[in-house]
């Protein structure tokens, strides 16, 4: 099981709706990340927290924000969006922060937008 | 850009037998090779990883060669078993650049 936990696994929203995605660890892990996952795709990252520093995918529309409450939660807001965002949003987590590759992932909130 | 590119897309293999997925990167600042596995509706998961100052890391069934002159990587797995059906990706990172995924290959083994 991993030690990435992810809230709600499912989730159905229109597009006029405010939800949020939550993820939690307890690894002591160091940086935390949010992706999006389209179907047959890789994983594209959206935000990194490190240090309580956000890094930001200056693609990523403004309609997805980030909010780190403390160094083992991670929260994605979600506002007016849109049926393309529909997807599967992976929360993450590393050791160092020097080394990014080595990731920990949560099993991922499915994301509808209706 | 691709910063890493996977082949194949897809890949069908007998069980018992050897799945070879390959990737190759254009960026010598890349410093941390990883495969992740990811099976239908859940995250990836690490799976094995390299570093550029070895040619070769094994653990299990699972082999990572790495051609660093030729900046290519590769991901074998011996004696496939149908729950090594999933999909595979490789990744690098290091710089300043965080982490990149290839775009990923199918397995699927049969029995």
């Amino acid at each position: 099981d991993t030690e990435v936990t992810q809230t709600p696994k499912h989730l159905v929203m229109g597009m006029t709706n405010k939800k949020s995605l939550k993820c939690e660890q307890h690894m002591g892990h160091r940086a935390m990340y949010w992706y999006k996952q389209k179907a047959k795709k890789p994983p594209e990252l959206m935000f990194v927290y490190s240090y309580e520093k956000l890094s930001i995918n200056e693609s990523v529309p403004s309609r997805f924000s980030p909010e780190c409450p403390n160094s083992s939660l991670l929260n994605l807001h979600l506002h007016a969006l849109q049926p393309e965002d529909s997807a599967l949003y992976l929360c993450a987590s590393s050791p160092e922060v020097r080394n990014t590759g080595e990731l920990f992932f949560g099993e991922g909130s499915r994301l509808t937008v209706l | 850009q691709q910063q890493v590119k996977q082949s194949p897309q897809s890949l069908i293999v007998q069980k018992g037998g050897i799945s070879i997925i390959n990737c190759a990167y254009e960026n010598t600042a890349f410093d941390y090779f990883p495969w992740y596995q990811q099976f239908p509706g859940k995250g990836p998961a690490l799976l094995i990883a390299i570093r550029p100052d070895v040619s070769e890391k094994k653990e299990g069934r699972f082999t990572i060669s790495f051609n660093k002159s030729a900046k290519q990587f590769s991901l074998h797995i011996m004696d496939s078993q149908p729950g090594d059906s999933a999909t595979y990706f490789c990744a690098a990172s290091g710089g300043n650049t965080p982490l990149v995924f290839g775009k990923g290959t199918r397995l699927s083994v049969i029995a």
